[in-house]
């Protein structure tokens, strides 16, 4: 079945440095979605992409699919603390279900 | 407050106990789900129930077993648990698109 690695697992940063974290599928995806997890918290939906190299922007933070179809990308420019939690990608399924990856745990020190 | 609340939010439970936990929603949303998110692993999705249908079951041990009654309230009734079943029990629902999760519900099995 399909499986999508995502990297790094954890990553350190200073704050005001730039983070990027990768999610990469062996098949062609219908659409990736972002997730992010405060620690002690529960997933918030971030953003949903649909097109061949889409790109979409929040703020800080750049969310960008592959011509392929097959990864993804969240950049985040000069991080601050609020943005310490573990990132998800997850992909949509068969029957509403939403497959995710392993998460990038991101630490930001002051 | 994402409109999906879950009770109880930590619960500690023996062996050979019955509980349940129990998830609401009410956002109108026509698809509810059960996760486990044990620590530094992926969200394991459990169950999808798509218009009270369930519609996903990723094999999980039958010492889980989920009910949903109407389109707003999800169960997951717990029975002759293990202690590596000691996770984090979020739950979902959506509507054909991105996910609102609950809080969670904080599992101990002694």
């Amino acid at each position: 079945g399909q499986q999508v690695m995502q990297i790094p697992q954890y990553q350190h940063v200073q704050e005001g440095e730039d983070f990027t974290t990768y999610c990469n599928s062996s098949t062609t995806l219908s659409n990736i979605q972002w997730y992010k997890q405060r620690p002690g918290g529960h997933p918030v939906f971030l953003i949903q992409l649909v097109k061949s190299g889409e790109v979409k922007k929040q703020k800080r933070l750049t969310f960008q699919f592959g011509e392929a179809k097959k990864n993804s990308s969240l950049h985040i420019t000069a991080t601050q603390t609020t943005d310490v939690g573990t990132y998800f990608c997850g992909y949509g399924g068969a029957t509403n279900k939403l497959i995710f990856g392993t998460g990038t745990l991101l630490a930001v020190q002051p | 407050e994402t409109g999906v609340t879950q009770t109880p939010r930590h619960l500690v439970m023996g062996m050979t106990n019955k509980k349940s936990l129990k998830c609401e929603q009410h956002l109108g949303h026509n698809a509810m789900y059960w996760y486990k998110q044990s620590a530094k692993k992926p969200l394991e999705l459990m169950f999808v129930y798509s218009l009270e249908e369930r519609v996903e079951n990723n094999s999980v041990p039958s010492r889980f077993s989920p009910e949903c009654p109407n389109s707003s309230h999800l169960f997951l009734h717990l029975h002759t648990l293990q202690p590596e079943d000691s996770a984090l029990y979020l739950c979902a629902s959506s509507q054909a698109g991105e996910q609102f999760f609950g809080p969670g519900t904080r599992l101990t099995v002694l």
